[in-house]
């Protein structure tokens, strides 16, 4: 199957600072993105979806100017976590989509952050 | 709004034994359906998925889930259960069959007894 990927796998940043996490699709080009935030023992809840060379589109209640998420080319998208807090702290999942795998979503194995 | 309520949250099974996890849905229109599995360290992996047709899917691993629409179910199960499924399982309904805006479960922790 197509594979995702995350990176870094772990971060721990301290409150007030900024910190990127990247998501490639390393076989296929995808042409749409996820962003997931899984708190612990909870399911997962979309945040974003995003469109290679389009605005993401954030659902409701997802601060789009603390969570930048860009997706600059067919295989990278980035979600950046500005102003970092606490709160923040989750587990981030992304996922990739594209016609040319049936539009099945693939997903990354997420990366741990934790806020100090 | 599409929803899916995954009523165990817990479920511990003996290896060799079956196991049957349960999804329930809430969706206006023809549901696609879905079901993950979430094991440490790596990815959500999809086991199977039911758009149309028969309504007895089948998936990777040994598992099978039957689409129910009468009782908005698509349960999961598989029929002997090996120690390499504890895992975490996901059902998930999405608004089409690119799998676009997955709304999922809250999951289902699965552990096995030797």
């Amino acid at each position: 199957g197509a594979v995702v990927s995350q990176h870094p796998s772990w971060v721990i940043c301290k409150s007030g600072t900024s910190v990127k996490i990247e998501c490639r699709s390393l076989d296929f080009q995808a042409t749409t993105m996820f962003w997931y935030r899984q708190f612990p023992k909870q399911s997962l809840m979309l945040m974003a979806t995003s469109n290679e060379g389009s605005k993401a589109t954030y659902e409701q209640g997802v601060e789009k100017d603390k969570f930048l998420i860009n997706h600059a080319s067919l295989t990278l998208s980035t979600l950046t976590v500005t102003s970092a807090h606490p709160e923040d702290s989750s587990f981030y999942i992304c996922s990739a989509s594209s016609p040319a795998v049936s539009y099945e979503q693939y997903f990354g194995p997420g990366t741990r952050l934790t806020v100090t | 709004a599409q929803s899916v309520t995954q009523p165990d949250i817990h479920i511990t099974v003996s290896e060799g034994a079956s196991l049957e996890l349960r999804c329930n849905y809430s969706y206006g229109a023809t549901p696609y359906l879905f079901w993950y599995v979430q094991s440490p360290g790596q990815g959500l992996q999809l086991l199977l998925k039911y758009f149309s047709g028969d309504t007895l899917v089948q998936g990777i691993k040994g598992f099978e889930a039957e689409f129910k629409r009468s009782q908005s179910s698509f349960n999961l199960r598989k029929p002997s259960v090996h120690w390499s499924d504890a895992a975490e399982y996901f059902c998930a309904v999405g608004a089409g069959a690119a799998g676009n805006k997955l709304t999922f479960g809250g999951g289902t922790r699965v552990l096995v007894k030797p």
